[in-house]
């Protein structure tokens, strides 16, 4: 079976800092992983996915995250924090038949 | 891009009535359609999975006869949450599975409902 972990359900950055939210998941395929956020009171938005190939990801509004099989992660980072990043992010891995398995969530705040 | 449409987007409901909540691939078709319900703070949990033209796979402790879901095309499936009580108040969020495209089988979320049961 699937499963994501998120560590962290809430980190606090300041705007213009690095953005790292941590996701590790365990699969007995090869993942299909992605990230999803979600602003207040809002359905979920695609950031970004891995499939195959380039492991080293982007994504929309900056956001970028690498999928390293070695230590089963795929981390979400950005470079530069904006204040209109503060969300909820879920990372979630599947395969090809599957649902998606999504982590707890990491609430993401953006400190003037 | 994909886009899943998600209707009512909030809705509020007398206790022991039933409301419909619709789930349509705009773009694309969607053989496959999943329902999440998302707890306040906590993260989306699987109700059940939607096959069009067949019976919906329930996750163990959803109950079928209360949450009615029905893919009846290649491009809307719809939750009924039957006999609604306050403890069914919640996020409702169907995703597609775009199937069209391919490699990648990404996965398309509606924006979700608010179902507020009073």
């Amino acid at each position: 079976a699937q499963s994501v972990t998120q560590l962290g359900s809430h980190v606090s950055v300041s705007e213009g800092a690095l953005v790292l939210l941590r996701c590790n998941y365990s699969s007995s395929v090869p993942p299909y992983l992605f990230w999803y956020v979600q602003y207040p009171n809002q359905g979920l938005q695609l950031l970004l996915k891995y499939t195959t190939g380039a492991t080293l990801v982007k994504g929309i509004n900056g956001f970028e995250a690498e999928f390293k099989k070695s230590e089963t992660s795929f981390h979400l980072t950005k470079p530069s924090a904006h204040m209109s990043d503060a969300a909820e992010y879920f990372c979630a891995v599947s395969d090809r038949v599957t649902p998606l398995v999504f982590g707890k969530g990491t609430r993401l705040s953006v400190i003037a | 891009g994909a886009v899943v449409s998600q209707h009512p987007s909030r809705v509020i409901c007398k206790s022991g009535t039933s409301v419909k909540i619709e789930c349509r691939s705009l773009d694309f078709q969607a053989t496959t359609m999943f329902w999440y319900r998302q707890f306040p703070k906590k993260s989306l949990m699987l109700m059940a999975t939607s096959n069009e033209g067949s019976k919906a796979t329930y996750e163990q402790g959803v109950e079928k006869d209360k949450f009615l879901i029905n893919h009846a095309s290649l491009t809307l499936s719809t939750l009924t949450v039957t006999s609604a009580h306050p403890e069914d108040s919640s996020f409702y969020i169907c995703s597609a599975r775009d199937s069209d495209r391919g490699l990648g089988n990404t996965i398309y979320f509606g924006e979700g409902s608010w179902l507020t049961v009073v």
